[in-house]
């Protein structure tokens, strides 16, 4: 089974900041690698897909980059409706979650 | 309007069985592969299952494998989950999800189960 492991678990910033989250396969997954926020009470929410493509509709201030085995996850300026749980997700053999990265407001 | 709509959800005792339900609109649901996916209270998404748009391939994790079946009516543009066996541990919001490609693009809001005597 490939493990996705996520960093870090939580992460507080002010409105404003760069925000990167990281995600490392454990194994070489290519570029096969989702992105979600997930906000207490609500469905997840697809942002990036294969490592690096954004979901239509997503601002453009979330990006993603990588391949192989470890991936980044980057909000460029963070708004307060960012404020959310985000999980990397690999679909190269079946799927995986990763643990999550809450994110909070400083 | 895209829609998925989940029910069948509610409070079961250890070993019993419960039937999930996931009702897709405004989607072509026969040319679509359905996930479901759990998130236990507190803890993270898990991947549960999946049925491929044919509805011949299907895929457990391994923590439901042998005590949940997944299957779909597309001519009611519907898939289920039907879990045996049930444990506390499966006590979660199940979440079913369309996938175009591999991305969970749609997702609807899901339906509580608890596992509880």
């Amino acid at each position: 089974d490939i493990q996705m492991t996520q960093s870090p678990s939580s992460l507080s910033a002010s409105v404003g900041d760069r925000v990167t989250i990281t995600c490392q396969a454990s194994e070489d997954i290519s570029s096969y690698l989702n992105w979600y926020q997930k906000k207490p009470g609500k469905a997840p929410k697809l942002l990036i897909y294969g490592a690096s493509n954004l979901e239509t509709g997503v601002p453009s201030r979330f990006s993603g980059s990588g391949s192989g085995t470890d991936f980044t996850f980057t909000i460029t300026s963070l708004q307060p409706e960012d404020i959310a749980t985000y999980y990397c997700q690999q679909y190269d053999n079946l799927y995986t979650f990763g643990q999550g990265t809450k994110l909070e407001i400083k | 309007q895209i829609q998925l709509v989940e029910s069948g959800g509610g409070v079961v005792q250890p070993g019993r069985s419960l039937r999930l339900s996931c009702a897709a609109s405004g989607i072509t649901f026969s040319s679509h592969g359905m996930h479901w996916v759990r998130q236990a209270p507190g803890k993270g998404l898990e991947w549960v299952s999946v049925m491929w748009y044919d509805g011949n391939t299907k895929y457990y994790a391994d923590s439901v494998k042998g005590r949940f079946t997944i299957s779909r009516d597309n001519s009611k543009n519907t898939l289920y989950l039907q879990m045996n066996s049930l444990r506390p541990e499966d006590t979660a919001v199940y979440y079913c999800a369309s996938s175009g490609g591999n991305a969970f693009d749609i997702w609807g809001q899901g339906t509580m189960v608890t596992v509880s005597s």
